[in-house]
């Protein structure tokens, strides 16, 4: 019973161009989310958070939009860079401290 | 500024024996979770431990797993008689003490490749 849900295993995006990442979760008591980029043999790197209070969060290139009502949220990266090229990976919370990830999104940021 | 360290960074064990894998949370950091990443699956929490307390250990398997995170020293992960399913990263996290509201980012550390032989 996956509680959360990135239902994309990849994507490719061209450089310059949008990439968005998307996610799904079944918790309605969720109101934390957090986005996470992971290299091989690294841990994950902290992203971008919300909080249920918002619909939208911007830092630098990355933007995450959440639709509470859908239960949605996705990440938006403009313009893709090769460096941005990872697994990237949401993750959600009802108390802010014990999340719960989804499976991963590889994005493929092509030249 | 040191981050979140794990040591080893790879451990090999046979069946049956013991593995204890140890993370140091950032300065200032006092809370530490544990994750379990088994290949081309995402992260599964595993434990949550503030100072010398076990806050939520519900992702931890019942048996042959344990936990600390002692007032002096690093969380150890330690899981007894290893078997070949237990061969995954382990990763560890920490976050910041004291905010109100809001999300804790967790900071991860490097994580450990454990193989069972």
């Amino acid at each position: 019973d996956q509680q959360v849900k990135q239902n994309s295993p990849s994507l490719s995006v061209q450089e310059g161009r949008i990439s968005i990442l998307n996610c799904d979760y079944t918790n309605s008591m969720f109101d934390y989310f957090l986005w996470y980029k992971k290299y091989p043999a690294e841990g994950p790197t902290f992203l971008i958070s919300i909080s249920s209070i918002k619909d939208k969060n911007e830092d630098g290139r990355f933007t995450v939009f959440l639709n509470k009502s859908a239960k949605h949220l996705s990440l938006h990266i403009v313009p893709s860079q090769p460096g941005d090229s990872a697994v990237y990976f949401c993750a959600a919370s009802d108390t802010g401290q014990n999340f719960v990830f989804g499976p991963g999104t590889r994005l493929s940021v092509l030249p | 500024n040191a981050g979140v360290m794990q040591n080893p960074r790879h451990l090999v064990r046979r069946r049956g024996q013991e593995a204890r894998l140890r993370c140091s949370p950032m300065k200032g950091h006092s809370h530490v979770y544990w994750y379990r990443q088994l290949p081309e699956e995402g992260l599964k929490f595993m434990v949550y431990l503030q100072k010398e307390n076990i806050i939520d250990e519900s992702g931890m398997p019942k048996e042959r797993f344990s936990a600390e995170f002692p007032k002096e020293g690093p969380s150890i992960l330690r899981i007894q008689q290893v078997v070949r399913g237990d061969s995954a990263a382990y990763f560890c996290a920490s976050s910041p003490p004291g905010k109100t509201g809001g999300a804790y980012e967790q900071y991860f550390g490097p994580g450990t490749r454990l193989t069972v032989t």
